[in-house]
């Protein structure tokens, strides 16, 4: 069975700092990683995902993830945080190609501070 | 593009009562999604369609709980009879192509936040 975890239920940082907000998968064979931003009293919107190829994709709002295969991990990354960044983060994997089933983390709230 | 489009946004309703959450996917998708939401048990998918046909309910928590797609852009949750446990946020997303073959993202509803008193 496929799960995903976000070990930290709160992310807080200073607006200009590097935001990082934690996933790692436990799936088996090559996983479709992705991550979605939930604001206040709005559905899930696409960040990234990551399918095959390179290891660091590029997603919406300046966001990156970096997939690492050897600590079944897909951390989420933004260089210099935004106040507008505030909100809900869900990290979500499909096993694969054959699947499509997506299994979401708890969610990791992160809080921009001014 | 619209995008998906749910109503209500919000429902209030006494136990025992019928309740029709609606849904639009985006025009040409042909996946439908249905999820709900809740503090204890995060994001749980109920129902997946793919065009028009109910692939995988095993989501569905119960007999009291139903969906359909009878065409290509509108799917419907009901919920007969409503109980407290059921208040939620229930959304629909929607994908082009055939979910189990591709890889593409899905599209999210902004959600019908329903209560159950």
């Amino acid at each position: 069975a496929q799960s995903v975890a976000q070990p930290e239920d709160q992310v807080n940082v200073a607006e200009g700092n590097p935001l990082t907000v934690k996933c790692t998968y436990s799936v088996s064979g090559n996983p479709y990683l992705f991550w979605y931003v939930q604001y206040p009293n709005r559905g899930l919107q696409f960040l990234l995902k990551y399918i095959t190829g390179d290891n660091l994709v590029k997603g919406s709002y300046g966001f990156e993830a970096e997939f690492n295969k050897s600590q079944t991990s897909f951390h989420l990354k933004k260089p210099s945080a935004l106040v507008s960044d505030s909100a809900l983060y869900f990290c979500a994997v499909r096993p694969g190609r054959n699947d499509y089933k997506l299994s979401f983390g708890a969610g990791t709230t992160v809080t921009v501070r001014a | 593009d619209a995008g998906v489009i749910q109503s209500p946004r919000h429902e209030v309703t006494e136990m025992g009562q019928e309740v029709t959450l609606r849904c639009k996917p985006i025009s040409g998708h042909n996946s439908l999604f249905w999820y709900r939401q809740t503090m204890m048990r995060g994001l749980e998918l109920l129902i997946y369609f793919n065009n028009n046909v109910p692939i995988d309910d095993s989501g569905m928590p119960e007999d009291r709980f139903s969906a359909k797609m009878p065409n290509a852009s509108f799917s419907t949750l009901k919920i007969q009879p409503s109980e407290p446990r059921d208040s939620a946020v229930y959304f629909c997303a929607s994908s082009p192509g055939l979910a189990g073959v591709s890889y593409n993202e899905q599209f999210f509803g902004p959600g019908t936040r329903l209560t159950v008193l």
